[in-house]
């Protein structure tokens, strides 16, 4: 069964940073694209940052480019978000999501996603 | 800013057929945009439902389809039941490693 779960969320103030956490299993992690996706309360989903299977193509959205910084560790099976100079408004739900297409960039979407954890950015 | 647009809501009846449409800022949507359905319920994580325009995965009910529409991805579900209420989103990817969500519909079943 394909698995994903999120950590490393929490309350932060504004300025400072945190880092996310997403340890897959259930599947071939490295032949796989992986994604963030985001969800600020009462709010859509909002696409945050995406990395190919092979990391050789890593996207983010305007909105977090410059402060986030998407990697992965394909011998830990792990996907992981470096969330620097936060504020209020990257409060939300983060998701880790896995690619749809195997050996596919991130044209693929998303298919399996995790239960998320939640960044609260406040001072 | 490229923008996803998707009908904020939309009514059905059970056993009823309804389409939801996604549009693109940047012009008509094709299937170089790998459209992406996805569906939410409250206080659940997104599902995914369709992939690359018109793929179902293999958990997604065979009522839900997948198309291209007057240059628009289109979601259609036929035969509605009532576990089909629920918010659903597009995704488009646009190149160069950018993907946008649309703003969602809210599918009521009435």
């Amino acid at each position: 069964e394909v698995q994903l779960v999120e950590s490393g969320g929490g309350l932060v103030q504004p300025g400072r940073s945190l880092r996310l956490s997403c340890a897959a299993s259930g599947f071939t992690f490295d032949d796989y694209a992986m994604h963030w996706v985001r969800q600020a309360p009462g709010k859509g989903l909002e696409w945050v940052s995406g990395i190919s299977w092979n990391s050789g193509s890593i996207g983010y959205a305007d909105s977090v480019k410059g402060r986030f910084t998407i990697s992965r560790d394909n011998a830990k099976n792990s996907l992981y978000l470096q969330m620097n100079s936060l504020r209020a408004e990257d409060t939300a739900l983060y998701y880790c999501a896995k690619g749809a297409l195997r050996h596919y960039d991130m044209e693929g979407g998303m298919d399996v996603w995790g239960q998320g954890t939640t960044v609260t950015v406040s001072s | 800013q490229t923008v996803v647009t998707q009908e904020p809501s939309l009514t059905v009846s059970p056993g009823g057929t309804v389409t939801l449409t996604c549009a693109s800022s940047t012009g008509a949507v094709t299937s170089g945009y790998y459209p992406n359905w996805f569906q939410q319920k409250p206080g659940q994580a997104p599902r995914a439902l369709i992939y690359s325009t018109s793929n179902k995965h293999s958990w997604t009910p065979a009522r839900f389809s997948g198309s291209l529409l007057g240059g628009k991805a289109a979601l259609t579900l036929s035969g509605v039941q009532p576990e089909d209420e629920a918010e659903y989103y597009c995704l488009l990817y646009y190149g160069g490693a950018q993907l946008v969500f649309g703003g969602g519909t809210k599918l009521t079943v009435l």
